[in-house]
């Protein structure tokens, strides 16, 4: 597709269970962040990666959350033992260069449900 | 540090009224950059409109007005004859090319809702 696609876009899960919730950027688009955002709330910066590498994680909050982009495209953010606090959507965003332009196009999110 | 402060958690207009969401922000950096984002329902970000610091030009696009004031740390969104399908909640970002994290710091949103 022409936009950045997430998926799942609903997950609910049960506590200290491990989830992956994966995105996919615009072709071409070499960086790649994630946010989170809770509700009632603005976007939190989580990762961005440049390629493949994680240029910035100063925002993933502990070592449960972890994130990946193998081969420089589809990225995956994977949560373990996930708590009820963690209970956010979590939008991907993609932009060509990651220059600070900042033209980022965001995926609608996954919705993740921590029970 | 780093802050943006929207005035507005939720506002409400009837159609075709104008309305302006503020944005104030605190920042070390003399150069940076601002930005409007809409999230529809949907979920999905929309980008709307990019300022650097050095640039203090308002600008205008159809119905949107942004007006950039460096002296008060504002950057103020208007539009103009509000419609419907500008319910949306709006975000303000702020982003410091010095920090070389290419990361935004977003406002905590302002719901817009136009009623017909």
């Amino acid at each position: 597709g022409a936009g950045v696609s997430q998926t799942p876009s609903n997950k609910v899960t049960e506590k200290g269970k491990y989830v992956e919730l994966r995105c996919d950027p615009i072709s071409g688009h070499t960086a790649l962040y994630w946010y989170r955002q809770s509700l009632g709330q603005g976007p939190e910066f989580l990762i961005y990666f440049q390629g493949t590498g994680a240029a910035d994680d100063s925002g993933l909050p502990n070592d449960r959350f972890f994130a990946v982009r193998p081969e420089g495209s589809v990225s995956t953010l994977k949560i373990q033992r996930t708590e009820r606090g963690d209970s956010a959507v979590y939008l991907c965003a993609s932009s060509q260069n990651g220059r600070n332009t900042g033209e980022l196009f965001f995926g609608e999110g996954s919705r993740l449900t921590v029970l | 540090a780093q802050k943006v402060t929207q005035a507005q958690t939720e506002i409400s207009v009837v159609e075709k009224e104008d309305v302006t969401l503020d944005c104030v922000y605190e920042t070390r950096d003399t150069t940076y950059y601002l930005f409007w984002y809409k999230q529809p329902p949907s979920g999905e970000l929309v980008f709307l409109i990019r300022r650097n610091s050095f640039d203090e030009q308002n600008e205008i696009s159809g119905r949107y007005s942004w007006n950039f004031q460096k002296s008060t740390s504002s950057f103020n969104f208007t539009i103009t004859a509000s419609q419907v399908v500008d319910s949306a909640v709006y975000f303000c970002a702020l982003s410091e090319p010095s920090s070389n994290t290419r990361k935004l710091l977003f406002g905590q949103g302002s719901t817009l809702h136009v009623q017909p």
